[in-house]
């Protein structure tokens, strides 16, 4: 089956510790993304990806890293730079930028 | 700047009863519109999509919601509420350009009594 792999589900960091979320896809589309959700706050955009080699900052990119190097993967890195982590991370992925995303199952971080 | 407004964050209906969500967005210029679902501890999944086709838009689920360019609105419908259907909704804009993300509402969860 087709779809948006997320892991690990469930994440605990102590601060000051980086820690990488694993994000893969076999939908064979070329926008990726990444998104943070907050209780009572929606989605914000942390990064996207267009094509391979090529990312570009979303609304809260700041301790946040990113990778593109194939078209299947996009993992996050959460880094101690992240004053508050603890969240629930989605990524998600589309067959062109804007266009209808489908998502992962989330992975949840907390920061103990 | 492009927004989102969701009113209610809470709504909740008997089982039966009619759904109303609500969704408007800022700009005169046409967008493409999305409602997603999200159940607790997962992604989200595509309700229905508004991409200029027809402003009365059927989805999965028995729900639909009509685009209404004068009000600037999008609002989510459903006849009849079922248990199944408490979950958390987002209303999505793609208002177009080089940059091509979606801008998501706050959400709304909506709650079905027995």
């Amino acid at each position: 089956d087709g779809g948006i792999t997320q892991s690990p589900k469930y994440l605990f960091r102590k601060e000051g510790q980086n820690v990488t979320l694993s994000c893969e896809q076999n939908l064979n589309h070329d926008a990726m993304y990444w998104y943070r959700q907050d209780p009572g706050q929606g989605l914000r955009l942390i990064y996207y990806s267009q094509i391979v080699n090529d990312f570009q900052k979303g609304d809260i990119a700041e301790g946040y890293s990113v990778s593109r190097e194939k078209k299947e993967s996009f993992p996050l890195t959460v880094t101690s730079a992240q004053k508050n982590p603890t969240a629930f991370y989605l990524c998600a992925s589309s067959i062109v930028s804007g266009g209808e995303l489908f998502f992962g199952e989330g992975s949840r971080l907390t920061v103990l | 700047a492009q927004s989102v407004t969701q009113l209610g964050s809470h709504v909740s209906v008997s089982e039966g009863a009619l759904v109303l969500l609500r969704c408007n967005y800022s700009s005169s210029v046409p967008p493409y519109l999305f409602w997603y679902v999200q159940y607790p501890n997962q992604g989200l999944q595509l309700l229905l999509k508004y991409t200029s086709a027809a402003t009365l838009v059927k989805g999965i689920n028995g729900f639909e919601a009509e685009f209404k360019k004068s009000e600037t609105s999008f609002h989510l419908t459903k006849p009849s509420a079922h248990m199944s259907d408490a979950a958390e909704y987002f209303c999505a804009v793609h208002y177009g350009g080089s940059q091509g993300n979606l801008i998501f509402g706050k959400g709304t969860k909506l709650s079905v009594k027995p």
